[in-house]
């Protein structure tokens, strides 16, 4: 049973173009969802969260929104650049239970 | 500060051999957690340590196993090596037990079992 589902296993943006990665999860339980970005041969970092009380999260460039009664969340990217390109993942978490990923999506943006 | 480091980096094994993998935390966190990341899976997570102890376990054969030492660093092992468990081999430390919030990875260990 995949509880965090990235559905797009990869997207391509134009640079200084708005960048929207999807993340569905089923776990009601979940009230915490982070956002990781990796690139090759590095490991993942945290690049933002959001409390399942909040609906916005906004950080610089990045803003990740919330929908509880959909159990979907976004992360956006404005302006895009080209450093941006890497495998983003999605994970949900609740209390003290380990994080629980999505597949991750390839996002590539094209200068 | 440092960060998680993980050694080996790279790695080659034949089936049937058994592999350890070791990972020192950001020093101060006592926890650690191992993710396995394979094409098309995602992070998917093997086990966490909080003062030594496991803490919460993930959906993986008895083959995988794993320590954590005194002072926090952390070692897995996984015996009779499949072909399948050719992957990178994440370690992430925490301050707190349970994870609950933001995890600090490694840059992995990259296992191929021929």
């Amino acid at each position: 049973d995949q509880q965090v589902k990235q559905n797009s296993p990869s997207l391509s943006v134009q640079e200084g173009r708005i960048s929207i990665l999807n993340c569905d999860y089923t776990n009601s339980m979940f009230d915490y969802f982070l956002w990781y970005k990796k690139y090759p041969a590095e490991g993942p970092t945290f690049l933002i969260s959001i409390s399942s009380i909040k609906d916005k999260n906004e950080d610089g460039r990045f803003t990740v929104f919330l929908n509880k009664s959909a159990k979907h969340l976004s992360l956006h990217i404005v302006p895009s650049q080209p450093g941006d390109s890497a495998v983003y993942f999605c994970a949900g978490t609740s209390g003290n239970t380990p994080l629980v990923f999505g597949k991750g999506t390839r996002l590539s943006v094209i200068a | 500060k440092a960060g998680v480091t993980q050694t080996p980096r790279y790695l080659i094994k034949t089936r049937g051999q058994q592999v350890t993998l070791s990972c020192s935390p950001i020093s101060g966190h006592r926890s650690v957690s191992w993710y396995q990341q394979t094409p098309g899976q995602g992070l998917q997570f093997l086990f966490e340590y909080f003062s030594e102890t496991q803490r919460n376990k993930g959906n993986f054969p008895g083959r995988f196993s794993g320590r954590q030492f005194s002072n926090s660093r952390s070692e897995m092992n996984v015996s009779t090596l499949e072909l399948g468990d050719s992957a990178l081999y994440l370690c992430a430390s925490s301050s707190r037990q349970g994870q609950g919030g933001e995890l600090f990875f490694g840059e992995g260990s990259r296992l191929t079992v021929l």
